[in-house]
């Protein structure tokens, strides 16, 4: 299986702040890789496909890139809104498997 | 509007089962690929398994933990998903969540307990 490994595991940041979370996939998923962002009780909600293209009505505040191995996740200036636990997952292989997630918490 | 509401979730105890059923509706259905992702309380995500569409012959994944006791199923004609659960553990306890990737239910409960 291909472990997915997020870091940092919380990051602390005010509002304004630019805010970049990794994500390391344990072999080569070109591409395959999707941003969820969850906030506290509610579903997921798809941020990012195929690495760095943005889903239809998200902010263009958040950007993906990478390929292979190591992709990033970028806030360009942090929004209140934007609080919450991000995952990223391979979609390259089954099983699917997300890393373990990162809060962005409030400064 | 894309929907998808999850049912069937409860309180069971070990070894028991229990069937979810996914409704789906607002697109075709029977086009689509769809997921069941699950959460344990305070948790991370963790993908469960996926059902194919009919033009890939239904074919099903699943994650290596619930692999021979978990079964998902779908029926095109009713716009339905379902996750059959057999042999039901303590850790199987979570929030289960049907999803086509950019669509997600809110989730249905399932607690494992004696």
């Amino acid at each position: 299986d291909i472990q997915m490994t997020q870091s940092p595991s919380s990051v602390s940041a005010s509002v304004g702040d630019r805010v970049t979370i990794t994500c390391r996939a344990s072999q080569d998923i070109s591409s395959h890789l999707v941003w969820y962002q969850q906030k506290r009780g509610k579903a997921p909600k798809l941020l990012i496909y195929a690495a760095s293209t943005l889903e239809s009505g998200v902010p263009s505040r958040f950007s993906g890139s990478g390929s292979g191995t190591d992709f990033t996740l970028t806030i360009s200036s942090l929004q209140p809104e934007d609080f919450a636990t991000y995952y990223c997952q391979q979609a390259n292989s089954f099983p699917r498997t997300f890393g373990r997630g990162t809060e962005v918490e409030i400064k | 509007e894309v929907q998808l509401v999850e049912s069937g979730g409860g309180l069971v105890q070990p070894g028991g089962s229990l069937r979810l059923s996914c409704a789906a509706s607002g697109f075709t259905f029977s086009d689509h690929y769809m997921d069941w992702v699950r959460q344990a309380p305070g948790e991370g995500l963790e993908w469960v398994g996926r059902v194919k569409s009919k033009a890939d012959s239904y074919t099903t994944e699943y994650a290596a933990s619930v692999e021979g006791r978990f079964t998902i199923s779908r029926d095109d004609s009713k716009n339905s998903l379902y996750l059959q659960m057999n042999s039901l553990k303590t850790e199987d306890t979570a929030l289960y969540y049907c999803t086509r990737g950019d669509y997600w239910g809110q989730g249905t409960l399932v607690t494992v307990s004696s």
